[in-house]
């Protein structure tokens, strides 16, 4: 069983929708959560970085941890065709160890 | 900020010779830099860990004396393609680590074609 597990999709959906990103994990020593957005050939870009438990919102984007579930998600609110990317989520305990990434949703936005 | 600049950002080279990849944090410091490759399709394969002015630490699988790494400051890495071969042929990223943080921050990207 692979420590993170993303559902590599594809994903497709029309401009405007809200869009539900997920993530499960088994390493409960997970601390530190991230969301990375990768448009093709080019390096990650944070999106959101977030401590245990809890809501941060950013703009159109929110990302939600449930600790008690190890379940982590990235809502895009009013999606846009340039939203369309691969997002990967990852994690890291605080022991400052390797991030880890899930595989990666594909995610297409159609106008 | 945390700007994190790759250079350079693609490279062809013949094969059995040596080719550099700079990383910069431009805007922070960052004592431990990662390097990755990513082939078509899928995530993330970290190779080493890089820490400013100590030996990196390889993944396993990952030959050091291929894959020279080279953390002289608190915003440069270097990755040094050994006798580069076509199967080195890859996309190759680089990431930074904010000091006090866990916060971390990914290059461009440098595509690297061994003919």
């Amino acid at each position: 069983q692979k420590e993170v597990e993303q559902d590599p999709g594809p994903l497709s959906v029309p401009e405007g929708a809200i869009v539900s990103l997920n993530c499960t994990y088994s390493n409960s020593a997970f601390q530190y959560f991230m969301w990375y957005r990768q448009y093709s050939r080019k390096g990650p870009e944070l999106l959101m970085y977030t401590y245990s438990s809890g809501n941060k919102e950013d703009g159109r984007f929110t990302a939600q941890v449930d600790k008690s579930s190890k379940y982590i998600s990235l809502f895009i609110r009013d999606s846009q065709p340039s939203d369309s990317a691969t997002y990967l989520c990852a994690m890291i305990n605080n022991q400052g160890g390797k991030l880890i990434f899930g595989q990666g949703t594909e995610l297409s936005v159609k106008p | 900020g945390a700007v994190v600049s790759q250079h350079p950002s693609w490279v062809i080279c013949k094969s059995g010779t040596s080719v550099k990849i700079e990383c910069r944090s431009l805007d922070f410091q960052a004592t431990t830099m990662f390097w990755y490759r990513q082939f078509p399709k899928q995530s993330l394969m970290l190779m080493a860990t890089s820490n400013e002015g100590s030996k990196a630490t390889y993944e396993q699988g990952v030959e050091k004396d291929k894959f020279l790494i080279n953390h002289a400051s608190l915003t440069l890495s270097t990755l040094t393609v050994t006798s580069a071969h076509p199967e080195d042929s890859s996309f190759y990223i680089c990431s930074a680590r904010r000091d006090g943080t866990y916060e971390q921050y990914f290059g461009p990207g440098t595509r690297l074609t061994v003919t």
